[in-house]
């Protein structure tokens, strides 16, 4: 069974800083990586998707990695702003299966 | 892009009464939702899949009985809620998956947020 971590639970930086979000999975056999925000009460936004031949996308100031060899990717924001506080979620699909097994997230909050 | 609503976007109701939320697909065709739901800090869960046309599947652990899914249309997906109770409160999320999108793409709805009182 595929099993999603995300490290850590929860950050809390200064606005303009970079930082990076973890997340590791344990069944390489994906076909690929979403990374999704959530503000609180609402639904997913799919920020990134990596498809498993790749080894990262970029959207504006965000970068997403992906080593499926080594069961990771992580997520840079690049020069962080308050409205990037929400909740950070990655997810994989493995090869030939509908659903996705999703992170237990990570909490940002961005300090104005 | 893709766009899929959720209605309501939040209910309250009483104990042992029944609740049905509707999923839409808006400007696609969505031959396969998904429901999902999410407890207070915990992430999301897969409840079951739904193609249209044919019996949902349902995860282990998920009463079919109780989370009645209806896939009638290409564009409209809806899970009632039978007989609930307080511990069914929680954050439920559709997504859709297209026709013609590709397969690995699932577009999420905004959710629904039930509290049974």
């Amino acid at each position: 069974k595929q099993e999603v971590t995300q490290i850590p639970a929860a950050l809390s930086v200064p606005e303009g800083e970079n930082l990076v979000l973890n997340c590791s999975f344990t069944d390489s056999a994906i076909y690929n990586l979403q990374w999704f925000r959530q503000d609180p009460g609402k639904g997913l936004t799919s920020l990134l998707l990596i498809q498993s031949s790749q080894r990262e996308q970029t959207s504006g100031r965000l970068n997403a990695s992906l080593d499926k060899s080594s069961g990771r990717s992580t997520l840079y924001i690049a020069a962080s702003q308050p409205g990037d506080s929400a909740t950070y979620l990655c997810a994989v699909p493995l090869t030939g299966a509908n659903n996705l097994f999703f992170g237990t997230g990570t909490r940002l909050t961005v300090i104005p | 892009g893709a766009v899929v609503s959720q209605h309501p976007s939040w209910v309250i109701c009483k104990s042992g009464t029944s609740v049905k939320i509707e999923c839409r697909s808006l400007d696609f065709q969505a031959t396969t939702m998904f429901w999902y739901r999410q407890f207070p800090k915990q992430s999301l869960m897969l409840m079951a899949t739904s193609n249209e046309g044919s019996k949902a599947t349902y995860e282990q652990g998920v009463e079919k009985d109780k989370f009645l899914i209806n896939h009638a249309s290409l564009t409209l997906s809806t899970l009632t809620v039978t007989s609930a109770h307080p511990e069914d409160s929680s954050f439920y999320i559709c997504s859709a998956r297209g026709t013609s999108a590709r397969t690995d793409t699932q577009y999420f709805g905004p959710g629904t947020r039930l509290t049974v009182l």
